[in-house]
């Protein structure tokens, strides 16, 4: 079965530090999303992505986030000066249609020291 | 009117009987109800999913219940067994935010043998 997934597992990294989180959606799904979880909270919308481009963002998503889909396969998801409150699970999904089922890959456990 | 309030925050079953766990929200133009499973350390996993022009839809052991004018739904598990055990949540979206789903607070679900 299709599955969504997710590189690195785990990310440490320290304050101020850029990192990049990688993720594979489903190879026919046209729609691609970030979430966030932080650890014991619900889980958070960042940001959808289709046709090459942002769809929509939440005030989170703010300056020092990007995604990129840098070749066919690969949605990957950047922030460029950690903070300690980004310390979260991130979640990569993807659907094929606008709205329908959203699949979720496991996620990066990111902490930043 | 983004928000998806989630009861009830735990919840402790017996095998076999049935766990209900109810949302509600407050936009209107959402159209779409799906309901996640994640077990820990892993991503939020699609169980089942309804739309507005149904009041119920059934799925095995898993039912949707959706009132539309009173903006509610549910998620009832029959016959509920110790593989249950996980945090559920509800999600919605629709109207002009396309995917973007929002999440409610979780419920973690513990069935006893």
């Amino acid at each position: 079965e299709p599955e969504v997934t997710q590189t690195p597992s785990h990310q440490v990294t320290q304050m101020g530090q850029e990192v990049i989180l990688r993720c594979v959606p489903i190879s026919n799904h046209l729609y691609f999303y970030w979430y966030r979880q932080i650890l014991g909270q619900k889980v958070e919308f960042l940001v959808s992505f289709y046709n090459n481009e942002i769809s929509e963002k939440s005030e989170i998503f703010d300056d020092q986030f990007s995604v990129e889909r840098p070749d066919g396969s690969n949605f990957t998801l950047k922030i460029r000066s950690t903070k300690l409150e980004d310390s979260a699970m991130y979640f990569c999904a993807s659907s094929y249609q606008g709205y329908n089922e959203q699949f979720f890959g496991p996620g990066t456990r990111l902490t930043v020291l | 009117q983004q928000q998806v309030k989630q009861s009830p925050q735990s919840l402790i079953v017996q095998k076999g009987g049935i766990s209900i766990i109810n949302c509600a929200y407050e936009n209107t133009a959402f159209d779409y109800f799906p309901w996640y499973q994640q077990f820990p350390g892993k991503g939020p996993a699609l169980l089942i999913a309804i739309r507005p022009d149904v009041s119920e839809k059934k799925e095995g052991r898993f039912t949707i219940s959706f009132n539309k004018s009173a903006k509610q739904f549910s998620l009832h598990i029959m016959d509920s067994q110790p593989g249950d055990s996980a945090t559920y949540f509800c999600a919605a979206t629709g109207g002009t935010s396309y995917g973007k789903l929002t999440f409610g607070q979780g419920t973690i679900l513990t069935v006893h043998p």
